[in-house]
């Protein structure tokens, strides 16, 4: 089945820091790509929607000068938590697009 | 806009009994319906799916029916296992040619523990 990965699964940063979240379809080329987050005993909020080639269209009350957003080809995109701040703190989720949505595995990120 | 509502867990069961978490949605057109899991420790998972009314999908023994007229996508089992204990998501993806296509809207999560 269609893989999609994530790196790192775990990161711990200090306030002020920017962090790098790389989300990969292993298998597959996906057009579309969607980062989420989910809060403690929470569902996913979808933070913005990723197209290759072209800049990532977010939700509202999504800072989109927080939360960079880049995907530049077919099986990467990359998320970036600038100036990242301990309410920054959560689980953020990637997936990928081919007619059907296929998650990583999640990266939880501690901001100290 | 659209939005998706599960019933609140947690649910614990013992092995082999039936298993139905609730899921209501509020969506225009005509949406499709998933249900993920997420095993602990692991990314999420589709279960199954319906993209019509009336459509029934199935996987692992897991059922839903895509009920329109009661806005409704419910998950039954009729008998689960310690290995079913995951936490169940409800979604939804807009009808095509809306502003939520291809975006998937979840629910709360419905966390379900099954004890031998």
């Amino acid at each position: 089945g269609a893989v999609v990965s994530q790196h790192p699964s775990r990161v711990i940063c200090k306030s002020g820091t920017s962090v790098k979240i790389e989300c990969r379809s292993l298998d597959f080329q996906a057009t579309t790509m969607f980062w989420y987050r989910q809060f403690p005993k929470k569902s996913l909020m979808l933070m913005a929607t990723s197209n290759e080639g072209s800049k990532a269209t977010y939700e509202q009350g999504v800072e989109k000068d927080k939360f960079l957003i880049n995907h530049a080809s077919l099986t990467l995109s990359t998320l970036t938590v600038t100036s990242a701040h301990p309410e920054d703190s959560s689980f953020y989720i990637c997936s990928a697009s081919a007619n059907t949505q296929y998650f990583g595995p999640g990266t939880r990120l501690t901001v100290l | 806009g659209d939005s998706v509502t599960q019933m609140e867990g947690p649910v614990t069961l013992s092995e082999e009994a039936f298993l139905t978490i609730n899921c209501t949605y509020t969506a225009t057109g005509y949406p499709s319906l998933f249900w993920y899991v997420q095993y602990p420790g692991e990314g999420l998972q589709l279960l199954l799916k319906a993209t019509k009314a009336d459509d029934k999908g199935s996987n692992k023994g897991f059922e839903a029916t895509y009920r329109k007229e009661t806005t409704s996508f419910h998950l039954e089992k009729g008998s689960v296992q310690v290995s079913d204990s995951a936490v169940y998501f409800c979604a939804l993806s807009g009808s095509a040619g809306g502003t939520s296509y291809g975006k998937l809207t979840f629910g709360q999560g419905t966390i379900l523990t099954v004890h031998p």
